[in-house]
């Protein structure tokens, strides 16, 4: 079946600029995570949704970043006010249950790029 | 929150040799550990993973070890191949936790 997938897989921005980040997760998991991963780092934790509620927010770096999955689907990470320091790849990862031990699938990340 | 040192950053190992990763975490509660595999330009794909009550686990040429007294485990690839070439990252997380807390990587390169 399809896997996780994101868009856009690119996305360059000049400072200021607001973004928009989707991910579709595997259809019926409940579990959904947003990760960023800087150049030659492992992966940080930004946010948690289970279904449409947002349960875990706290490795957002500022409130320029929200995320939201409205209908307990897909999901949009949004930043504001765009910073070269928010150039990254961000990973988006579902896991079909709530069980904090579930696999992790994750997407093929967006390439943000911030001028 | 959890620390997770992974070792070496970068691995380079002839082919058919063997390679091993060693992460060490720093929150005695954690208890599910997995190891993702990222190549270039792709998703990480998990590769295999540990639990807290076992100690050993292999899946065909790939296996993970655990000591939880000593708060670290390790990843242990054997024959290696080309394919193997890749990123890995180890990562843990507590039952009371959702969040993975990923390892810095290492970079495995498997000479033909």
């Amino acid at each position: 079946g399809a896997g996780v997938s994101q868009s856009p897989r690119y996305k360059v921005a000049k400072r200021g600029q607001d973004v928009a980040l989707r991910c579709d997760p595997i259809s019926g998991h409940v579990s959904l995570f947003w990760y960023q991963q800087a150049l030659g780092q492992g992966p940080e934790f930004l946010t948690y949704f289970q279904n449409e509620a947002q349960l875990d927010k706290s490795g957002l770096p500022s409130d320029r970043f929200f995320a939201e999955r409205p209908e307990g689907s897909v999901s949009t990470l949004k930043i504001q006010r765009t910073q070269q320091e928010d150039s990254a790849v961000y990973l988006c990862a579902s896991s079909l249950g709530t069980g904090l031990t579930d696999t992790q699938y994750f997407g093929p990340g967006t390439r943000l790029t911030v001028l | 929150g959890e620390n997770v040192e992974q070792h070496p950053s970068t691995l380079s190992v002839q082919e058919g040799d063997s390679a091993v990763i060693k992460c060490t975490y720093s929150d005695s509660a954690s208890n599910y550990f997995p190891w993702y595999k990222q190549e270039l330009g792709k998703r990480p794909q998990l590769i295999i993973d540990i639990r807290s009550n076992v100690g050993e686990k292999k899946d065909q040429r790939i296996a993970v070890t655990l000591n939880k007294t000593a708060k670290h485990f390790s990843l242990h690839i054997t024959e290696t191949q080309p394919e193997d070439s890749a990123v890995y990252f180890c990562a843990a997380s507590r039952s009371n936790d959702y969040k993975l807390s990923f390892g810095a990587g290492t970079t495995v390169t498997v000479r033909a």
